[in-house]
């Protein structure tokens, strides 16, 4: 069966530095691959998607990018962290082809 | 601009009786729909979709309704149960093949015994 690991599950990191989350998916092959953040309050917005290795749409301007080095793996990255890029931030997956995306557990980022 | 939207932030159902979750939509270009449930600090889990060519989609105790010229979806529950009680998306794609999923802002449901 299909899983998705989502770590850290919790980070507090001060304004300016860098961060790196990753997200690894088992048990498929070529997946799509989606980053969203869940903003307090607010519903999930689409940050980036991968339909393949190396390629990586961006849907919002924003101080983060995205990149997937390998066909299951898909990292998250800030150079500088801003106050505003606090959230709860999920990795998803899907079938290409197929609209039903699967979640990981989320990381709750706190910038402060 | 909000494409998907839900209305009702929260909304309390007693255990037993009927719980529906409204999601309206402006972009007549979506031609699937899902809803999803979230527990706090995990991610979303899927529940159940619908294709544009429906106007309702059954999975136990949950079904959805599709209103297409009016652009507003509906998710029943019933019987409501306690372990229902969490935030559930609506969600919707311009494809079924889409990559990309619009979300709504989210209702959360609370089951009282």
């Amino acid at each position: 069966s299909q899983t998705i690991h989502q770590w850290p599950a919790t980070l507090v990191q001060p304004v300016g530095s860098p961060l790196s989350l990753e997200c690894t998916v088992e048990g498929t092959s070529n997946p799509n691959l989606y980053w969203y953040r869940q903003a307090a309050g607010r519903g999930l917005q689409l940050l980036f998607y991968s339909i393949g290795i190396g390629q990586i749409s961006s849907e919002v301007p924003q101080n983060l990018s995205a990149s997937r080095p390998q066909d299951r793996q898909f990292i998250l990255s800030s150079k500088k962290l801003l106050l505003s890029d606090s959230g709860f931030y999920l990795c998803a997956w899907s079938v290409q082809g197929a609209p039903v995306a699967f979640f990981g557990q989320g990381t709750r980022l706190t910038v402060v | 601009d909000q494409q998907v939207k839900q209305n009702s932030p929260s909304l309390s159902v007693q255990e037993g009786r009927i719980s529906i979750l409204n999601c309206d939509y402006t972009n007549s270009m979506f031609d699937y729909f899902l809803w999803y449930k979230k527990y706090p600090a995990e991610g979303p889990t899927f529940l159940i979709s619908i294709s544009s060519i429906k106007d309702k989609n059954e999975d136990g105790r949950f079904t959805v309704f599709l209103n297409k010229s009016a652009k507003h979806l509906s998710l029943h529950i019933v019987p409501s149960q306690p372990g229902d009680s969490a935030v559930y998306f609506c969600a919707a794609s311009a494809d079924a093949g889409a990559q990309k999923l619009v979300f709504g802002q989210g209702t959360r449901l609370t089951i009282n015994p």
